[in-house]
């Protein structure tokens, strides 16, 4: 069965711009969980949606937001990028979020 | 606190030997705890999870050792292989507000591991 999907792969932003990444999750999968990933940060946790709505939040500013679509499509947007969001932005899927997650391949974005 | 130490930070061992991976955690609320394998250019892959009512978990050569009373939990691979050669993080979770979602894990710094063939 296919994984999940993350568009773009990578992305180069100016600083400023907004930006918007899109995950699909695996067929069935109602839960979708985003992380930022740095080398000096590691990874950390954005938020997490189940059923459109948000259950979980991370502590990033407001810059960085997210929606689900009634097909478990979720997307993220940070707006007025700055160099420091520069970063692999991973998505995780899971069926209900009491079980394993299952992690996309990452858009990495970078802002110049 | 939220924080998940890991130690070591690299690790290199011969094939056909044992990669042990330590991790200890503060916060007594999580009761959830993964281990992510991580390969370059990829994202992590669940390897094994265990929860605090057992101590020990297998999986093929991969085991958790958890010890609840010293907060602390860890990775053991056994007749590691090059190509067991990746980034471990360990991670753990509590569930939220309402009890539906393990979906916030807190992830350690993670461990490089090498096996040199």
């Amino acid at each position: 069965k296919a994984g999940v999907t993350q568009t773009p792969r990578y992305l180069i932003k100016t600083r400023g711009q907004q930006v918007t990444l899109s995950c699909s999750p695996i067929s069935g999968h109602r839960s979708v969980s985003w992380y930022q990933q740095t080398p000096g940060q590691g990874l950390q946790f954005l938020f997490e949606y189940f059923s459109e709505t948000q259950r979980n939040k991370g502590n990033f500013p407001g810059r960085f937001s997210g929606r689900q679509f009634s097909n478990s499509r979720s997307e993220m947007n940070v707006s007025t990028l700055e160099l420091g969001d520069s970063a692999l932005y991973l998505c995780a899927s899971s069926k209900r979020g009491q079980d394993g997650y299952t992690f996309g391949s990452g858009t990495r974005l970078t802002v110049v | 606190q939220q924080q998940v130490k890991q130690s070591p930070q690299s690790l290199i061992v011969q094939k056909g030997g044992i990669s042990i991976i330590n991790c200890a955690y503060e916060n007594t609320a999580f009761d959830y705890f993964p281990w992510y394998q991580q390969f370059p250019g990829k994202g992590p892959a669940l390897l094994i999870a265990i929860r605090p009512d057992v101590s020990e978990k297998k999986e093929g050569r991969f085991t958790i050792s958890f010890n609840k009373s010293a907060k602390q939990f860890s990775l053991h691979i056994m007749d590691s292989q090059p190509g067991d050669s990746a980034t471990y993080f360990c991670a753990a979770s509590s569930a939220n507000a309402g009890g539906t979602s393990y979906g916030k894990l807190t992830f350690g710094q993670g461990t490089i591991l090498t096996v040199h063939p």
